[in-house]
């Protein structure tokens, strides 16, 4: 069962800062969160992990407030190919429970 | 970033056969892979662990005798879907826990299975 709950999908036009939000209420101490992305046919890509308060690289930044209930995947200024379905996962170390994928979100950029 | 190398991309096979489906660490040490299943517009659903040297832990539901894991090494895993049937079509994807970094979760391209 995934620990996690994300929105089912969101729609963005080019150019916008998106910002998708991940809820984790059982995260335990030790925990990180991680971002994966997913397009069609093809396996997660690693985005961006984290542990607390925020983290940015190149492609994405990570709001991570201070209960660490929730998380935020920012990404500044979407293009058409960031269409593609995104996932949070939380804990990949502590336990297989934490390897169940939840719905991901599904994020649609229009021209 | 770590590579994941998994094998074949496609493999379209006949109803009965088996087929094996690969999957390497390049650069890394991985000590537990896993592997998923993935339907069309659905989430990914773990189908098993598998540990170096042990035997795999299979997810409920996930019948152990038909997808038969062998984890040889720190850098292969093995999946074979054995006599496969057309409900067993579907995008199977591995990933690799690295050693060292045991929070980082790596994951090959896939393979799409599509059973005559």
């Amino acid at each position: 069962l995934a620990k996690t709950t994300q929105p089912i999908s969101m729609d963005s036009y080019e150019g916008q800062e998106v910002n998708i939000t991940c809820s984790h209420n059982n995260i335990a101490t030790n925990d990180y969160i991680t971002w994966y992305q997913q397009f069609p046919s093809q396996g997660p890509r690693f985005i961006i992990q984290g542990y607390k308060t925020k983290v940015t690289n190149e492609v994405a930044s990570l709001f991570i407030p201070a209960d660490r209930k929730s998380s935020t995947l920012s990404l500044p200024r979407v293009s058409l190919s960031d269409t593609a379905v995104y996932y949070c996962l939380v804990g990949i170390e502590t336990g297989a429970n934490n390897l169940f994928f939840g719905t991901g979100t599904r994020l649609t950029v229009i021209p | 970033g770590a590579v994941v190398s998994q094998h074949p991309s496609r493999v379209i096979c006949k109803s009965g056969t088996s087929v094996k489906i690969e999957c390497r660490s390049l650069d890394f040490q991985a000590t537990t892979m896993f592997w998923y299943r993935q339907f069309p517009k659905q989430s990914l659903m773990l189908m098993a662990t598998s540990n170096e040297g042990s035997k795999a832990t299979y997810e409920q539901g996930v019948e152990k005798d038909k997808f038969l894991i062998n984890h040889a090494s720190l850098t292969l895993s093995t999946l074979t879907v054995t006599s496969a049937h057309p409900e067993d079509s579907s995008f199977y994807i591995c990933s690799a826990r690295d050693r060292l970094e045991r929070e980082k979760l790596f994951f090959g391209s896939g393979t799409q299975l599509s059973v005559l």
